[in-house]
């Protein structure tokens, strides 16, 4: 089983939809998960971190659940601005930022007219 | 808004030749980490950085591969003898540790080996 999984898509949505993405990692002992964006040959900018209770961000959801190993994201709204792939990232270890990120392979996301 | 800064933004080079990439992190933080991406597949953790030392590093980051702060602010990384494939995209990130285990990433290093 890979590290960290996610579906490939992509997801083409129309405008004002709601979307979801789903990322399951296999390190049960991981403590902080993230979800960060990347546009076409650009860096992975962060777009949330992912708490237990779940947070939200604007049109933006994430949550964890740990029971099963899988962090989610939501988007509602979506908007033409939103297109790109949604990488997810676990960091194994929770020691204050020392530890690697270890990234899925993203999921791309196409919001069209 | 701080961000990390990486130079050059592209840098072409004949295998066998040595590299620096260079990376100014975010000036408050402490941990600092470069990553790679291969065109085409996910971002791959290489080594990260703290107090001076290595904290951990990836299969990847073999003896061709160094790392230096060599002032306050710089934070390089090194191949020593560059391969057809360590063509790829090589980012910077930066955390400030403490409660937040965030990281940031700059803009990268296209680095292309002919």
């Amino acid at each position: 089983r890979k590290e960290v999984e996610q579906d490939p898509g992509p997801f083409n949505v129309p405008e004002g939809a709601t979307v979801a993405f789903n990322c399951t990692y296999s390190n049960s002992a991981s403590q902080s998960f993230f979800w960060y964006r990347q546009d076409c040959r650009k860096e992975p900018k962060l777009l949330m971190s992912v708490y237990s209770s779940g947070n939200e961000d604007g049109r933006f959801t994430a949550q964890l659940n740990r029971a099963s190993q899988y962090i989610s994201l939501l988007i509602r709204d979506s908007k033409l601005s939103d297109s790109a792939t949604y990488l997810c990232a676990v960091n194994p270890r929770n020691t204050g930022g020392g530890n690697k990120l270890t990234f899925g392979t993203g999921t791309q996301l196409k919001v069209e007219l | 808004e701080p961000e990390v800064t990486q130079t050059p933004s592209h840098q072409v080079t004949q295998m066998g030749q040595e590299v620096i990439l260079r990376c100014v992190p975010i000036s408050n933080h402490l941990y600092f980490y470069w990553y790679r991406q291969i065109l085409g597949q996910k971002v791959e953790f290489l080594v990260s950085f703290y107090n001076n030392e290595i904290s951990e590093k990836s299969e990847i980051f073999d003896d061709q591969f160094s790392v230096e702060r060599p002032d306050g602010s710089n934070f390089t990384l090194k191949i020593r003898s560059t391969k057809l494939e360590d063509s790829a995209m090589y980012f910077c990130a930066s955390s400030n540790g403490g409660s937040s285990y965030e990281q940031y990433f700059g803009p990268g290093t296209r680095l292309t080996v002919t």
